[in-house]
């Protein structure tokens, strides 16, 4: 199974900041890289596919990149309703698998 | 509108049996791959089965295979997952998930349900 690691786990961070969060697969998988943001007690919402796709409706804030086995989700001016927890998802092959997530926390 | 809705959880004593379904509306259902997603209280999310719309292919983690059984019901425009030989490490909020593209299999997920909570436990 491929595996996927996020990092950091949680941070701190203030409104307005630029946040970066990284997912690195333990095998390449091109860029079959998702992204989810998931608020306590709500389903996960799909943010950015195919590593850099913008998901209609998504707010241009939020941006990815990497290929191979490196990725990188950034919000460019963080707001308030994106104090959540971020998931990376590889789909590049089944068992489809998920990291371990990164929680944005109000400084 | 999109919507698809699970139903089926509850309480369960280990070695037992559940079926969850997930009706779904606002789309072509026979068109796009559909899966199950759980989540254990506190924890992250970990991808449980998926089908191609079609219903001829199915996939499983390793942590199911054997036990579950993904299927649809196109006509009806539901989802199933059955679940066997239930383990305390199957409790979970599960969620029935919609492929972002139709005709394919593409593993990620635009829609999701609210979840059902599956408790195993005596």
């Amino acid at each position: 199974d491929i595996q996927m690691t996020q990092s950091p786990s949680s941070l701190s961070a203030s409104v307005g900041d630029r946040v970066t969060f990284t997912c690195r697969a333990s095998q390449t998988i091109s860029t079959y890289l998702n992204w989810y943001q998931q608020k306590p007690g709500k389903a996960p919402k799909l943010l950015i596919y195919s590593a850099s796709s913008l998901r209609s409706g998504v707010p241009s804030r939020f941006s990815g990149s990497g290929s191979g086995t490196d990725f990188t989700l950034t919000i460019s001016s963080l707001q308030p309703e994106d104090f959540a927890t971020y998931y990376c998802q590889q789909s590049y092959t089944n068992p489809l698998t998920f990291g371990g997530g990164t929680k944005v926390e109000i400084k | 509108e999109v919507q698809v809705l699970e139903s089926g959880g509850g309480l369960v004593q280990p070695g037992g049996s559940l079926r969850l379904s997930c009706a779904a509306s606002g789309f072509t259902f026979s068109s796009y791959a559909m899966s199950w997603v759980r989540q254990a209280p506190g924890k992250g999310l970990e991808w449980v089965s998926g089908i191609r719309g079609s219903g001829v292919s199915t996939y499983y983690a390793d942590s199911v295979k054997g036990r579950f059984t993904i299927s649809r019901d196109n006509s009806k425009n539901t989802l199933y997952l059955q679940m066997n030989s239930l383990r305390a490490e199957d409790t979970a909020v599960y969620y029935c998930a919609k492929d972002l593209d139709e005709w394919g299999y593409e593993g990620y997920f635009d829609y999701w349900g609210q979840g059902t909570l599956v408790t195993v436990a005596s």
